[in-house]
């Protein structure tokens, strides 16, 4: 069965303080998708990264940057000198490379502080 | 592209009533999802459409839930009769799906239903 689990449920830093958001999954799949949306008070759901199971290779973007960890089966996203505009909810999920189906963690509220 | 639109993005509607929500996915996109996200479950695949067939309707939480997709650009989603648990707030998404790949969802801004 797939799985994600994030297990913040919410998390308050104060602006321009470093913040980690974990994120677990569970497949027996080899072949696989990871991806991170953030959804802020406005409502809508906005694309951040997606990462295939095959490349392992950390990621940096700006002040963001993700680690993907196939040994611990993570995917954790970090913001570095975080802005009250990275205030919002943010949601991890899983894909087969079989069935259409994304598998969403519960999501982790993230204040930013000014 | 303009991107997944959905209309309407408030509705206010009184039990019993029927509701209908409607999405318009990326021109060119194979495959269409409805989500419903509330505080207690969070988001929850209702149904997917692939090449506007509807291939997994598992998450429909009941018949009073439908959702049709009569062609490539156009998807509805119909609540009839409505109910004060319908409340939540409902999201489309679209996505380009082939064998071997699985692209990125894309999501519209979502319809907030409230049912009183």
């Amino acid at each position: 069965a797939q799985k994600v689990t994030q297990a913040q449920t919410e998390i308050s830093v104060v602006e321009k303080e470093d913040v980690t958001l974990d994120c677990v999954y569970e497949t027996r799949d080899t072949t696989y998708y990871l991806f991170w949306y953030k959804q802020p008070p406005s409502g809508e759901l906005v694309f951040l990264i997606r990462r295939n199971s095959f490349d392992e290779q950390n990621e940096i973007s700006g002040r963001y940057s993700w680690n993907f960890q196939k040994s611990t089966s993570s995917f954790n996203f970090t913001i570095t000198a975080s802005q009250v505009v990275d205030s919002a909810v943010y949601f991890c999920a899983l894909s087969m490379n079989t069935g259409n189906q994304f598998y969403f963690g519960t999501g982790t509220s993230l204040t930013v502080i000014p | 592209d303009a991107g997944v639109i959905q209309s309407p993005r408030h509705e206010v509607t009184e039990m019993g009533q029927e509701v209908t929500l409607r999405c318009k996915p990326i021109s060119g996109h194979n495959s269409l999802f409805w989500y419903r996200q509330t505080m207690m479950r969070g988001l929850e695949l209702l149904i997917y459409f692939n090449n506007n067939v509807p291939i997994d309707d598992s998450g429909m939480p009941e018949d009073r839930f439908s959702a049709k997709m009569p062609n490539a650009s156009f998807s509805t989603l119909k609540i009839q009769p409505s109910e004060p648990r319908d409340s939540a707030v409902y999201f489309c998404a679209s996505s380009w799906v082939t064998s071997g790949r699985r692209d990125i969802q894309y999501f519209g801004a979502g319809t907030r239903l409230s049912v009183l």
